[in-house]
């Protein structure tokens, strides 16, 4: 079925600093990725939409200068969050669609960032 | 845009018994209603879905019933068992694969034994 490997799975950093997170397909065509993003004992909140070759489209309340989203590839999207700080901290996940089963939504195992 | 509502927000059940989780959604367009299963630091898992051309949905344990005048949708779980103590989250979504999931905003359920 439809794989979509994240890496990392969990990640320290320092606050100020920047921190990618990659979202790949490994065995279909992901033409769209959603980034989604969970607090603790939260519900997981959308925080951007971005399609292969585009520019992504961000949720009322996401900065997109802070959150960079690139989908280079069909197959590839990363998100860098910059400028790191301790209420960034959250777990995020992406979802692909474009691809494998139930109207395309698969999910990422998704990273736990902590900012220090 | 999509407003997805789900109650109750915790939910204790004996084991064996059925519990039930509701939701509601707000855009008429939401044709693809799955659920979600999500242990402590793991992604969701789909448990079971529904699309707006079927009022019901039954995979062993798991039921889905979907209202669309009414806009509501419901997991039912019977006899339950310690392993299903989990947050069930509800989603909804214009289907496609190309439109979001708007998730609700989670149940916590408990199966004391």
């Amino acid at each position: 079925g439809a794989v979509v490997s994240q890496h990392p799975s969990w990640v320290i950093c320092k606050s100020g600093t920047s921190v990618k997170i990659e979202c790949r397909s490994l065995d279909f065509q992901a033409t769209t990725m959603f980034w989604y993003r969970q607090f603790p004992k939260q519900s997981l909140m959308l925080m951007a939409t971005s399609n292969e070759g585009s520019k992504a489209t961000y949720e009322q309340g996401v900065e997109k200068d802070k959150f960079l989203i690139n989908h280079a590839s069909l197959t590839l999207s990363t998100l860098t969050v910059t400028s790191a700080h301790p209420e960034d901290s959250s777990f995020y996940i992406c979802s692909a669609g474009g691809g494998g089963t139930n109207y395309g939504y698969t999910f990422g195992s998704g990273t736990r960032l902590t900012v220090v | 845009g999509e407003n997805v509502e789900q109650h109750p927000s915790t939910l204790s059940v004996q084991e064996g018994d059925s519990a039930v989780i509701k939701c509601t959604y707000s855009d008429s367009a939401s044709n693809y209603f799955p659920w979600y299963k999500q242990e402590l630091g793991k992604r969701p898992q789909l448990i079971i879905d529904i699309r707006s051309n079927v009022g019901e949905k039954k995979d062993q344990r798991i039921a889905v019933t979907l209202n669309k005048t009414a806009k509501h949708f419901s997991l039912h779980i019977t006899e339950t068992q310690p392993e299903d103590s989990a947050v069930y989250f509800c989603a909804a979504s214009r289907g496609s694969g190309n439109t979001p999931l708007v998730f609700g905003k989670g149940t916590r359920l408990s199966v004391i034994a």
